[in-house]
């Protein structure tokens, strides 16, 4: 089974439209969390991270997630999307249970249309 | 300052060959880290590298290996080469490591095995 999901495999919007993308992941115990982001022809790169603290995270281009412990999940949102965020958004996390090694979710594809 | 460098950028190759890949990092991140990329499997992590010594490892065959140098570049083998290698495989340098630090990736090395 999959330590790290994420549901929705495709999303299509319209600019202004808030996107939300959902994270679950089925570690116990300590875990630092991440989302990275992929633009087209581009490399992956850092959105936001959490390791401890509050559980509201902003990153950057106007991201941020919302870390619920009970819920194993760590969603990623964003009110009004731009065109310029059609991108695949990853979900990582790494788990002291999993011996700190970093799993990622399968990757979101979201296609923001003008 | 220069990003993470991958070489080679494509290469081809057959069943029971075996490749090299190279990786060198953001100047001063004594932390490597090696990801596999399929469309089926997603982004899984093969090994991280920290000052010279292997920290971690993923859930791969011995048939995967890989060393740092004194410099902190990277090298990841591949051998007895098998169709489901062909893969993107993506290095990460940080300064810190997988479990707290932000990852800078490459563009990757695209293999492909006939």
């Amino acid at each position: 089974a999959q330590s790290v999901s994420q549901h929705n495999h495709h999303v299509i919007l319209s600019e202004a439209a808030s996107l939300e993308l959902g994270c679950n992941y089925s570690y116990g115990g300590t875990v630092n969390l991440f989302w990275y982001v992929q633009y087209p022809g581009q490399h992956l790169q850092l959105l936001l991270k959490y390791f401890s603290g509050d559980p509201l995270v902003k990153g950057i281009k106007g991201f941020e997630a919302e870390f619920i412990k009970s819920k194993f999940s760590f969603n990623l949102r964003k009110p009004s999307v731009q065109w310029s965020d059609t991108a695949e958004y990853f979900c990582a996390v790494n788990a002291r249970a999993a011996g700190n090694k970093l799993t990622f979710g399968g990757g979101t594809r979201v296609l923001v249309k003008p | 300052k220069a990003g993470v460098t991958q070489t080679p950028r494509y290469l081809i190759k057959t069943r029971g060959q075996q490749v090299t890949l190279s990786c060198s990092p953001i100047s001063g991140h004594r932390s490597v880290s090696w990801y596999q990329q399929t469309p089926g499997q997603g982004l899984q992590f093969l090994f991280e590298y920290f000052s010279e010594t292997q920290r971690n490892k993923g859930n791969f065959p011995g048939r995967f290996s890989g060393r740092q140098f004194s410099n902190s570049r990277s090298e990841m083998n591949v051998s007895t080469l098998e169709l489901g290698d062909s893969a993107l495989y993506l290095c990460a340098s940080s300064p810190t490591g997988i479990v707290t630090g932000e990852l800078f990736f490459g563009e990757g090395s695209r293999l492909t095995v006939l």
